[in-house]
C-alpha cells in the first residue's frame, strides 16, 4: 500500500511558466513533508519542506502548499527554468528526530526552452 | 546544508562476491542513518534504518543476512551486499538526519553485478 502517491509520472512545461507538481498521502500520522530533486545517478537534494502546522512555505521560486483535510500537497515552481528538469520526489514523515521518510514514485519534470 | 558522503559512486563486481558501501556524515553527527534502494523508474525504497551502536532495523522483505549494516560511529555507516547476484544490481543511497527536519543524502552508489 503506497502511503505517498505521485500519480502523474511526468510533466512538461514551457520555460517561464509555472510547474505544479502534486502529491497525495494516506497516512494521517504524517506531519512533515519534503520535496527532493534528483538527477540521474545522483542522490536526491533537498528542495523545500513544510510542517503540518502550516499550509504554505515559500523559498525563492519554490512554494509548497499543504491541504491537510485533503491529504494533498503541491510544489509550485515559478518561473520554471530548463535547469529545473529532473525527477521530483515528495516525501513524508511522522514526528520524531529519527523518523524515516516515505517517498512517492517521483515526477519527471521537463522544462522546454 | 549538511553533507553526506557516499563511496564508491560506482562499482562493478562478480556474482558471488561481496561489496561494501560507505556513508559518512561530514559535518554533523548522525545517530541514525537510512539506506535506500532505487529500482529503475521506481521510488526510493527504504531498506533499513541504521542506529549507531545497535543493530539495524530492516524493512519487511529485506534480507538482513544479505544486506549487512554496521553503524560503528556517529559519522559512519556501511552497507555490505554479501554474495551479490545480478538481481542485486541497483542504485543504493544513504541518508542522515541531523535534526527533526531535512534528511541529507549521499551521492548514491550504482552497483552492477556481472
Amino acid at each position: 500500500d503506497q502511503q505517498v502517491k505521485q500519480n502523474s509520472p511526468s510533466l512538461s512545461v514551457q520555460e517561464g511558466r509555472i510547474s505544479i507538481l502534486n502529491c497525495d498521502y494516506t497516512n494521517s500520522m504524517f506531519d512533515y513533508f519534503l520535496w527532493y530533486k534528483k538527477y540521474p545517478a545522483e542522490g536526491p537534494t533537498f528542495l523545500i519542506s513544510i510542517s503540518s502546522i502550516k499550509d504554505k512555505n515559500e523559498d525563492g521560486r519554490f512554494t509548497v502548499f499543504l491541504n491537510k483535510s485533503a491529504k494533498h500537497l503541491s510544489l509550485h515552481i515559478v518561473p520554471s527554468q530548463p535547469g529545473d528538469s529532473a525527477v521530483y520526489f515528495c516525501a513524508a514523515s511522522a514526528t520524531g528526530a529519527n523518523s524515516k521518510l516515505t517517498f512517492g514514485k517521483g515526477i519527471t519534470l521537463s522544462v522546454r526552452p | 546544508g549538511a553533507v553526506v558522503s557516499q563511496h564508491p559512486s560506482r562499482v562493478i563486481c562478480k556474482s558471488g562476491t561481496s561489496v561494501k558501501i560507505e556513508c559518512r556524515s561530514l559535518d554533523f553527527q548522525a545517530t541514525t542513518m537510512f539506506w535506500y534502494r532505487q529500482f529503475p523508474k521506481k521510488s526510493l525504497m527504504l531498506m533499513a534504518t541504521s542506529n549507531e551502536g545497535s543493530k539495524a532495523t530492516y524493512e519487511q522483505g529485506v534480507e538482513k543476512d544479505k544486506f549487512l549494516i554496521n553503524h560503528a560511529s556517529l559519522t559512519l555507516s556501511t552497507l555490505t551486499v554479501t554474495s551479490a547476484h545480478p538481481e542485486d544490481s541497483s542504485f543504493y543511497i544513504c541518508s542522515a538526519r541531523d535534526r527533526e527536519t531535512e534528511a541529507f543524502f549521499g551521492q548514491g552508489t550504482r552497483l552492477t553485478v556481472v
